[in-house]
């Protein structure tokens, strides 16, 4: 099965600032690269997705970059909020995997 | 549509009983996971189905925990004897089209605390 791995586990920065969250994974047939967001005591939603004929995807404040020679993609949060508080997953799919998520990451945005 | 429903919300029930959770995964998805989330060990994967037929249920913790998916709108996961240590969350999830490369839609999820 898929192994996969996040780096930080938690992560504090201070309103404005970047934040950056990467995921590993050992399926090189993986395919499709979502991130989820799950805030405290609601369930995970996704917040961006990227498949495998793409490098990059940005949708406002929020990214997701691949390297799939590496087996890496990372979640990018600019100007970040309080409201970005949360526990973010990545859950890299396609091959032989099955929807294995991450350990996930707590980010806390200070004010 | 309503997306995918779990019931009940919250359970809490005393150590030795059998607990069962239920879900509805949204109309039309052809896949349905169910994870159990702790603060320790994450969203673990517990089952997965495929058109109603399970295809890897190797997260399992043991003969205690068993699911089915008797039609495409209906899915339980059963825990009998249940003990402290299942309390946790659990979290529902569906997929749809032929291929699960694509968007889960989680339930609200079952908070279960066995005292």
């Amino acid at each position: 099965g898929e192994n996969v791995e996040q780096h930080p586990s938690t992560l504090s920065v201070q309103e404005g600032d970047s934040a950056v969250i990467k995921c590993t994974y050992s399926d090189s047939a993986s395919n499709y690269f979502p991130w989820y967001k799950q805030e405290l005591g609601k369930r995970p939603q996704l917040i961006i997705d990227i498949r495998s004929n793409v490098g990059e995807k940005k949708d406002q404040r929020i990214a997701v970059t691949l390297n799939k020679t590496a087996k890496h993609f990372s979640l990018h949060i600019t100007e970040t909020q309080p409201e970005d508080s949360a526990v973010y997953f990545c859950a890299p799919q396609g091959g032989y995997s099955t929807l294995t998520f991450g350990k996930g990451t707590m980010l806390l945005v200070s004010p | 549509d309503a997306g995918v429903i779990q019931s009940p919300r919250h359970e809490v029930t005393e150590m030795g009983q059998e607990v069962t959770l239920r879900c509805k995964p949204i109309s039309g998805h052809d896949y349905l996971f169910w994870y159990r989330q702790t603060m320790m060990r994450g969203l673990e994967l517990l089952i997965y189905f495929n058109n109603n037929v399970p295809i890897d249920d190797s997260g399992m913790p043991e003969d205690r925990f068993s699911a089915k998916m008797p039609n495409a709108s209906f899915s339980t996961l059963k825990i009998q004897p249940s003990e402290p240590r299942d309390s946790a969350v659990y979290f529902c999830a569906s997929i749809p089209g032929v291929s699960m490369n694509t968007e889960a839609f989680f339930g609200q999820g079952t908070r279960l605390t066995v005292v």
